[in-house]
């Protein structure tokens, strides 16, 4: 499979900052990058869908100004938690999208631990 | 209809023997099924994945079985060993380039007793 790094692992952060993480497509060019989301024992849920150069497409109930994203390229993206508060507190994972006819695989980082004070 | 229903939630199961993990979709215009195996701390990993032309896919001990007109599809492990205990995943996926979106199952936590 291919590989994804995500950045930082882990971050522990006050009230009210911002916190950045990268999620980096490191062996194969990425049509497509998403976002989740996971909480303790749930499944996946998909924030954002960003495709290279152009405006990421949120999911219903996701706030577009709170969680920003950048794609700059086809093996970057970034997700900026602004404002973080305690209940942004969550396990963000990133995956990196590849296109084959007809369908596209999914390659996940290892994701990003984020704990608001 | 963009559900994807997986159960077990939970499972147990003796060293060596078959872990069964199902999953049921309503619509039929999903075209690819992968699984996906998740530790604790960690991200999804892509285990094993079929498209509906096909009904059944075997890598090593891993099988996805797949019926279309039951619009349901499983993984099968064969002798299950203790390093296999983890969440895993089922997935649904549809679309075009650039606008593929998987559905996930609600996850099911495999532990495999030695």
């Amino acid at each position: 499979g291919a590989v994804v790094s995500q950045h930082p692992s882990r971050v522990i952060c006050k009230s009210g900052t911002s916190v950045k993480i990268e999620c980096r497509s490191l062996d194969f060019q990425a049509t497509t990058m998403f976002w989740y989301r996971q909480f303790p024992k749930q499944s996946l849920m998909l924030m954002a869908t960003s495709n290279e150069g152009s405006k990421a497409t949120y999911e219903q109930g996701v706030e577009k100004d709170k969680f920003l994203i950048n794609h700059a390229s086809l093996t970057l993206s970034t997700l900026t938690v602004t404002s973080a508060h305690p209940e942004d507190s969550s396990f963000y994972i990133c995956s990196a999208g590849r296109d084959l006819p007809s369908y596209n695989e999914q390659f996940f980082g290892p994701g990003t631990r984020l704990t608001v004070l | 209809q963009q559900q994807v229903k997986q159960s077990p939630q939970s499972l147990i199961v003796q060293k060596g023997g078959i872990s069964i993990i199902n999953c049921a979709y309503e619509n039929t215009a999903f075209d690819y099924f992968p699984w996906y195996q998740q530790f604790p701390g960690k991200g999804p990993a892509l285990l094993i994945a079929i498209r509906p032309d096909v009904s059944e896919k075997k890598e090593g001990r891993f099988t996805i079985s797949f019926n279309k007109s039951a619009k349901q599809f499983s993984l099968h492990i064969m002798d299950s060993q203790p390093g296999d205990s983890a969440t895993y995943f089922c997935a649904a996926s549809m679309g075009t380039s650039g606008t593929y979106k998987y559905i996930f199952g609600t996850g099911t936590r495999l532990k495999v007793l030695a």
